[in-house]
């Protein structure tokens, strides 16, 4: 069974410029998750879908960022400006259902200067 | 998060020594996770504890449960370097799952 998809794994920006990123879930999995880990910390969640619904995006930056999962598959996360302390690790998971085990993918680090 | 915290923050060991790594929650414990990550990694679902006492193993890592204290801790048992990574601990508040910071852990051989 393929695990979660990310694209790119590694992205290098100026402050003010636009970046996103793509999640290709398990196939089958219901439930998307976007988190952000910042160095030294566990990863926080941003967002979550229930196939293309939004269940939770409390803790997104909704001035910047914004994230989509049309037809309930993949997903994107998109930053626009992006600022330093956005600098991070972006995480991608997937669960069958909500509340269930989550796998990870192998996450995009983005690098803000 | 501040609803769990790890310690200790981090640990360096000899090969083959054991270790233990401690998660309390200030909520009530109901299903707790405990993942691994490898630098510049994905999380690795280690496993998951569900209620008080409740103990699991993977390989050479134990996991338990004690809701009393609200806390989980995890041992490894004759430490090697295949278990050098960040582990961290999840639970599920408010329909979210939080994590705590993470214990990095680095095994000399």
């Amino acid at each position: 069974e393929a695990g979660v998809a990310q694209s790119p794994r590694y992205k290098i920006i100026e402050k003010r410029q636009s970046v996103a990123f793509w999640c290709n879930p398990i196939s089958g999995h219901a439930t998307l998750y976007w988190y952000q880990q910042i160095l030294g910390q566990g990863p926080k969640l941003l967002i979550q879908f229930q196939n293309n619904g939004v269940v939770d995006d409390s803790q997104l930056p909704k001035d910047r960022f914004s994230a989509e999962r049309l037809k309930g598959v993949d997903s994107t996360l998109k930053i626009q400006p992006a600022k330093l302390e956005d600098s991070a690790v972006y995480l991608c998971a997937s669960s069958l259902v909500d509340l269930y085990e989550q796998y990870f993918g192998p996450g995009t680090r983005l690098t803000v200067t | 998060s501040q609803e769990l915290e790890q310690s200790p923050q981090s640990l360096i060991v000899q090969e083959g020594k054991n270790l233990t790594i401690n998660c309390t929650s200030s909520k009530t414990l109901y299903g707790l996770y405990w993942y691994k990550q490898k630098y510049g990694e994905g999380l690795i679902f280690l496993m998951m504890l569900q209620k008080g006492g409740e103990e699991k193993s993977h390989e050479k890592i134990t996991a338990k449960l004690d809701e009393k204290k609200q806390q989980s801790s995890l041992h490894i048992t004759a430490s090697q370097p295949s278990h050098a990574g960040i582990y961290l601990c999840g639970l599920y508040y408010g329909n979210k799952l939080v994590f705590g910071a993470g214990t990095i852990l680095r095994v000399k051989s």
